[in-house]
């Protein structure tokens, strides 16, 4: 079964670090790429960010640029989310999903096709 | 590229006939993805590139468009059905996501 295992909830104070995990089994890891989005309550997705296990090129979205860092460990099949200095405005849910598609005549159609259950984070002093 | 849906959220019996549109601020081809959300869950693709259903997803699913309009129909809603649905647009490589349609009973 091809699934994406997350790491525990956490629980943290502002200003402290946390990295989270995301790691995947069933297919090869490396073939295909890790989305990361984070979600608040009642809203929509908002996509963070892009990894590719393979060469750990990375695409983040201006929103979340300099905030987090992404970064894959390919020979256990596991992808992080790290923060260095936590803010309160960083509690969400957090989740990652493998990115698939398909090559169709008007250009390649990418989604994702597998999420994990999510990682929920929680800043508070 | 911002999506928005309509309705923000909408009330049905099962076996109604359903429909959710889902809107961009340009044009994004048929670049456009459904997702359910069930309460406390993980989101689940539905429909892929506006119109192609997602293996294992029912067929009642469906979904048309292309452009900036688009919609997601559930022929005959069931009771597993009532969840939030979501549509996102990958034609841009920053993806976005609408706010959502929550469908209750």
């Amino acid at each position: 079964e091809v699934q994406l295992v997350q790491s525990g909830a956490e629980v943290k104070k502002p200003g402290e670090s946390l990295k989270i995990s995301c790691k995947g089994s069933g297919y090869s890891f490396a073939n295909n790429w890790i989305v990361w989005v984070r979600q608040t309550p009642g809203k929509g997705p908002e996509w963070m960010g892009i990894i590719n296990p393979s060469d750990s090129d990375t695409r983040y979205s201006p929103s979340f640029q300099g905030q987090v860092t992404m970064s894959v460990d390919k020979s256990i099949s596991t992808a992080y989310l790290h923060w260095s200095s936590l803010k309160a405005s960083d509690t969400a849910m957090y989740y990652c999903g493998r990115q698939d598609g398909i090559v169709a005549l008007t250009g390649s159609h990418y989604y994702m096709d597998v999420w994990g259950k999510g990682t929920t984070v929680t800043v508070s002093s | 590229i911002q999506m928005t849906q309509s309705p923000p959220s909408l009330s049905a019996s099962v076996g109604d006939r359903v429909t959710i549109t889902c809107r961009a601020s340009q044009s994004i081809d048929n670049y456009l993805n459904w997702y359910q959300q069930r309460p406390g869950k993980a989101p689940k693709l539905l429909i892929y590139a506006a119109s192609s259903l997602q293996s294992g997803v029912p067929s009642r699913f469906s979904g048309s468009g292309s452009g900036t309009d688009f919609t997601l129909t559930i022929s005959s809603l069931q009771p597993d059905d009532f969840a939030t649905y979501y549509c996102q647009q990958s034609y841009s490589s920053l993806w976005t996501f609408g706010p959502g349609t929550k469908v209750e009973i």
